[in-house]
Protein backbone atom coordinates (compact mmCIF):
# COMPACT_ATOMS: atom_id res chain seq x y z
CA UNK A 1 0.00 0.00 0.00
CA UNK A 2 2.02 3.07 -1.34
CA UNK A 3 -0.96 5.89 -0.03
CA UNK A 4 -1.57 6.87 -3.63
CA UNK A 5 -4.74 4.43 -5.39
CA UNK A 6 -4.92 5.28 -9.09
CA UNK A 7 -8.35 3.91 -10.70
CA UNK A 8 -9.06 2.05 -12.62
CA UNK A 9 -5.97 0.18 -12.88
CA UNK A 10 -6.90 -0.83 -16.94
CA UNK A 11 -8.80 0.96 -19.63
CA UNK A 12 -9.33 0.44 -23.13
CA UNK A 13 -10.90 2.77 -25.15
CA UNK A 14 -11.37 4.14 -28.60
CA UNK A 15 -9.94 7.38 -30.30
CA UNK A 16 -13.49 9.33 -29.79
CA UNK A 17 -14.20 7.99 -26.67
CA UNK A 18 -14.40 10.44 -23.42
CA UNK A 19 -12.42 9.20 -20.40
CA UNK A 20 -11.02 10.45 -17.21
CA UNK A 21 -8.11 8.53 -14.69
CA UNK A 22 -8.38 9.34 -10.79
CA UNK A 23 -6.04 9.50 -8.78
CA UNK A 24 -6.13 10.00 -4.51
CA UNK A 25 -3.49 10.39 -2.55
CA UNK A 26 -3.59 9.73 1.79
CA UNK A 27 -0.34 11.00 2.53
CA UNK A 28 -1.36 14.57 3.43
CA UNK A 29 0.92 15.60 0.46
CA UNK A 30 0.38 19.32 -1.17
CA UNK A 31 2.02 18.33 -4.80
CA UNK A 32 0.81 16.02 -6.93
CA UNK A 33 1.89 14.64 -10.55
CA UNK A 34 1.06 12.47 -13.72
CA UNK A 35 3.52 11.06 -15.59
CA UNK A 36 3.61 8.83 -19.04
CA UNK A 37 5.73 5.58 -18.63
CA UNK A 38 6.17 3.94 -22.07
CA UNK A 39 8.13 0.86 -23.15
CA UNK A 40 11.96 1.78 -23.15
CA UNK A 41 11.52 5.34 -22.24
CA UNK A 42 12.17 7.37 -19.63
CA UNK A 43 8.82 8.39 -17.43
CA UNK A 44 8.31 11.41 -18.71
CA UNK A 45 6.52 14.18 -16.31
CA UNK A 46 3.08 15.85 -17.78
CA UNK A 47 1.59 17.92 -15.40
CA UNK A 48 2.54 18.85 -11.72
CA UNK A 49 -0.08 20.79 -9.37
CA UNK A 50 0.80 22.02 -5.88
CA UNK A 51 -1.50 23.63 -3.45
CA UNK A 52 -4.21 22.51 -6.24
CA UNK A 53 -2.52 25.01 -8.65
CA UNK A 54 -1.16 23.55 -11.83
CA UNK A 55 2.82 24.77 -12.30
CA UNK A 56 3.96 22.95 -15.10
CA UNK A 57 2.72 21.56 -18.35
CA UNK A 58 5.09 20.03 -20.50
CA UNK A 59 4.59 20.46 -23.70
CA UNK A 60 1.26 18.17 -23.66
CA UNK A 61 -1.20 17.77 -26.25
CA UNK A 62 -4.57 19.69 -25.36
CA UNK A 63 -6.56 16.12 -25.79
CA UNK A 64 -5.13 15.42 -22.38
CA UNK A 65 -6.94 17.66 -19.91
CA UNK A 66 -5.91 17.74 -15.44
CA UNK A 67 -8.20 18.70 -12.86
CA UNK A 68 -7.21 19.06 -9.11
CA UNK A 69 -10.37 19.93 -6.94
CA UNK A 70 -7.96 19.52 -3.93
CA UNK A 71 -4.88 18.53 -2.74
CA UNK A 72 -6.05 14.96 -2.65
CA UNK A 73 -7.49 14.19 -5.73
CA UNK A 74 -6.35 14.42 -9.16
CA UNK A 75 -7.97 13.90 -12.55
CA UNK A 76 -6.78 13.44 -15.93
CA UNK A 77 -9.35 13.75 -18.55
CA UNK A 78 -9.31 11.88 -21.90
CA UNK A 79 -10.48 12.64 -25.06
CA UNK A 80 -10.14 11.85 -28.84
CA UNK A 81 -6.59 10.12 -27.95
CA UNK A 82 -4.55 8.34 -30.33
CA UNK A 83 -3.03 5.12 -30.70
CA UNK A 84 0.62 6.15 -29.41
CA UNK A 85 -0.97 7.40 -26.27
CA UNK A 86 -1.08 4.00 -25.29
CA UNK A 87 0.64 3.63 -21.98
CA UNK A 88 1.05 3.55 -18.37
CA UNK A 89 0.01 6.36 -16.69
CA UNK A 90 1.52 7.20 -13.01
CA UNK A 91 -0.06 9.34 -10.30
CA UNK A 92 2.90 10.47 -7.50
CA UNK A 93 2.42 12.62 -4.55
CA UNK A 94 5.55 14.93 -2.34
CA UNK A 95 5.06 16.71 0.55
CA UNK A 96 5.96 19.24 -1.60
CA UNK A 97 7.85 20.01 -4.57
CA UNK A 98 11.15 18.64 -4.47
CA UNK A 99 10.25 16.15 -2.51
CA UNK A 100 10.75 12.44 -2.77
CA UNK A 101 7.66 11.48 -4.72
CA UNK A 102 5.61 8.46 -3.93
CA UNK A 103 3.71 6.87 -7.05
CA UNK A 104 0.43 4.92 -7.51
CA UNK A 105 0.30 1.94 -9.16
CA UNK A 106 -0.88 3.36 -12.69
CA UNK A 107 -3.81 2.87 -15.44
CA UNK A 108 -2.95 0.75 -18.15
CA UNK A 109 -4.16 2.63 -20.70
CA UNK A 110 -4.86 0.94 -24.71
CA UNK A 111 -6.54 3.09 -27.58
CA UNK A 112 -8.29 1.49 -30.36
CA UNK B 1 17.40 21.28 -18.12
CA UNK B 2 18.57 17.64 -16.89
CA UNK B 3 19.22 15.04 -18.85
CA UNK B 4 19.85 11.51 -17.20
CA UNK B 5 21.72 8.70 -18.62
CA UNK B 6 21.38 5.33 -17.67
CA UNK B 7 23.02 2.20 -17.81
CA UNK B 8 22.82 -1.04 -18.50
CA UNK B 9 19.26 -1.06 -19.62
CA UNK B 10 19.60 -5.05 -18.65
CA UNK B 11 21.56 -6.79 -15.75
CA UNK B 12 21.23 -10.77 -15.45
CA UNK B 13 23.10 -11.87 -12.32
CA UNK B 14 23.35 -15.34 -10.39
CA UNK B 15 21.79 -14.97 -6.99
CA UNK B 16 23.81 -14.28 -4.21
CA UNK B 17 26.28 -11.99 -6.79
CA UNK B 18 26.56 -8.08 -6.79
CA UNK B 19 24.46 -6.00 -8.86
CA UNK B 20 25.69 -2.66 -10.20
CA UNK B 21 23.62 0.22 -12.36
CA UNK B 22 24.96 3.36 -12.81
CA UNK B 23 23.88 6.44 -13.59
CA UNK B 24 25.12 10.33 -15.32
CA UNK B 25 23.76 14.02 -14.76
CA UNK B 26 24.09 16.70 -16.68
CA UNK B 27 23.24 19.75 -14.90
CA UNK B 28 25.69 20.62 -12.05
CA UNK B 29 22.78 21.87 -10.00
CA UNK B 30 21.05 18.74 -8.88
CA UNK B 31 21.51 17.63 -5.58
CA UNK B 32 18.59 15.31 -4.84
CA UNK B 33 19.13 11.25 -6.17
CA UNK B 34 16.57 8.73 -5.86
CA UNK B 35 16.16 5.15 -6.87
CA UNK B 36 13.06 3.75 -7.75
CA UNK B 37 12.48 -0.27 -7.95
CA UNK B 38 9.81 -1.12 -9.96
CA UNK B 39 7.89 -4.77 -10.23
CA UNK B 40 6.12 -6.18 -12.38
CA UNK B 41 2.50 -4.59 -12.72
CA UNK B 42 3.43 -2.16 -9.98
CA UNK B 43 4.27 1.55 -9.80
CA UNK B 44 7.99 2.47 -8.97
CA UNK B 45 9.04 2.59 -5.09
CA UNK B 46 10.96 4.62 -4.06
CA UNK B 47 13.95 2.24 -2.30
CA UNK B 48 16.96 4.65 -1.51
CA UNK B 49 18.17 8.50 -2.01
CA UNK B 50 21.14 10.56 -1.87
CA UNK B 51 21.67 14.24 -1.54
CA UNK B 52 24.88 16.08 -2.67
CA UNK B 53 26.13 16.83 0.91
CA UNK B 54 27.47 12.66 1.34
CA UNK B 55 29.25 10.23 -1.11
CA UNK B 56 27.66 6.70 0.04
CA UNK B 57 24.75 5.52 1.70
CA UNK B 58 23.41 2.23 2.69
CA UNK B 59 20.41 0.32 3.39
CA UNK B 60 21.14 -3.35 4.48
CA UNK B 61 21.96 -4.77 0.88
CA UNK B 62 21.90 -1.68 -1.08
CA UNK B 63 24.09 0.83 -1.25
CA UNK B 64 23.90 4.38 -3.15
CA UNK B 65 27.53 6.53 -4.25
CA UNK B 66 27.62 9.66 -5.99
CA UNK B 67 30.60 11.33 -7.51
CA UNK B 68 29.87 14.91 -7.72
CA UNK B 69 32.91 16.01 -9.72
CA UNK B 70 32.24 13.05 -12.80
CA UNK B 71 28.24 13.36 -12.30
CA UNK B 72 27.10 10.53 -11.52
CA UNK B 73 25.77 7.89 -9.02
CA UNK B 74 25.36 4.05 -8.81
CA UNK B 75 23.51 1.75 -7.47
CA UNK B 76 24.90 -1.44 -5.75
CA UNK B 77 22.79 -4.44 -4.00
CA UNK B 78 24.83 -6.84 -2.73
CA UNK B 79 23.84 -10.81 -2.24
CA UNK B 80 20.82 -10.45 -4.76
CA UNK B 81 18.23 -12.34 -4.56
CA UNK B 82 15.07 -13.57 -7.29
CA UNK B 83 13.09 -11.17 -5.37
CA UNK B 84 15.43 -8.13 -6.22
CA UNK B 85 14.44 -8.65 -9.87
CA UNK B 86 12.68 -5.72 -11.12
CA UNK B 87 13.10 -2.49 -13.15
CA UNK B 88 15.54 -0.13 -11.51
CA UNK B 89 15.35 3.74 -11.92
CA UNK B 90 17.72 6.39 -11.02
CA UNK B 91 16.94 10.24 -11.02
CA UNK B 92 17.65 13.51 -10.56
CA UNK B 93 16.71 16.92 -9.16
CA UNK B 94 17.32 19.96 -7.70
CA UNK B 95 15.25 19.93 -3.93
CA UNK B 96 13.76 22.71 -2.70
CA UNK B 97 9.83 24.95 -2.87
CA UNK B 98 8.82 25.12 -6.46
CA UNK B 99 11.85 23.01 -8.10
CA UNK B 100 9.55 20.18 -9.96
CA UNK B 101 12.45 19.19 -12.27
CA UNK B 102 13.00 15.43 -11.57
CA UNK B 103 14.11 13.60 -14.72
CA UNK B 104 14.23 9.86 -14.84
CA UNK B 105 16.77 7.58 -16.31
CA UNK B 106 15.40 4.90 -18.66
CA UNK B 107 15.49 2.39 -16.54
CA UNK B 108 17.66 -0.80 -15.93
CA UNK B 109 15.56 -4.71 -15.69
CA UNK B 110 17.80 -6.72 -13.54
CA UNK B 111 17.18 -10.25 -13.36
CA UNK B 112 18.54 -12.60 -10.61
CA UNK B 113 18.38 -16.00 -11.65
CA UNK B 114 18.32 -18.76 -8.76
Amino acid sequence: ETGVTQTPRHLVMGMTNKKSLKCEQHLGHNAMYWYKQSAKKPLELMFVYSLEERVENNSVPSRFSPECPNSSHLFLHLHTLQPEDSALYLCASSQDMGRPQHFGDGTRLSIL
Amino acid sequence: GENVEQHPSTLSVQEGDSAVIKCTYSDSASNYFPWYKQELGKGPQLIIDIRSNVGEKKDQRIAVTLNKTAKHFSLHITETQPEDSAVYFCAASKTGYNNNDMRFGAGTRLTVKP
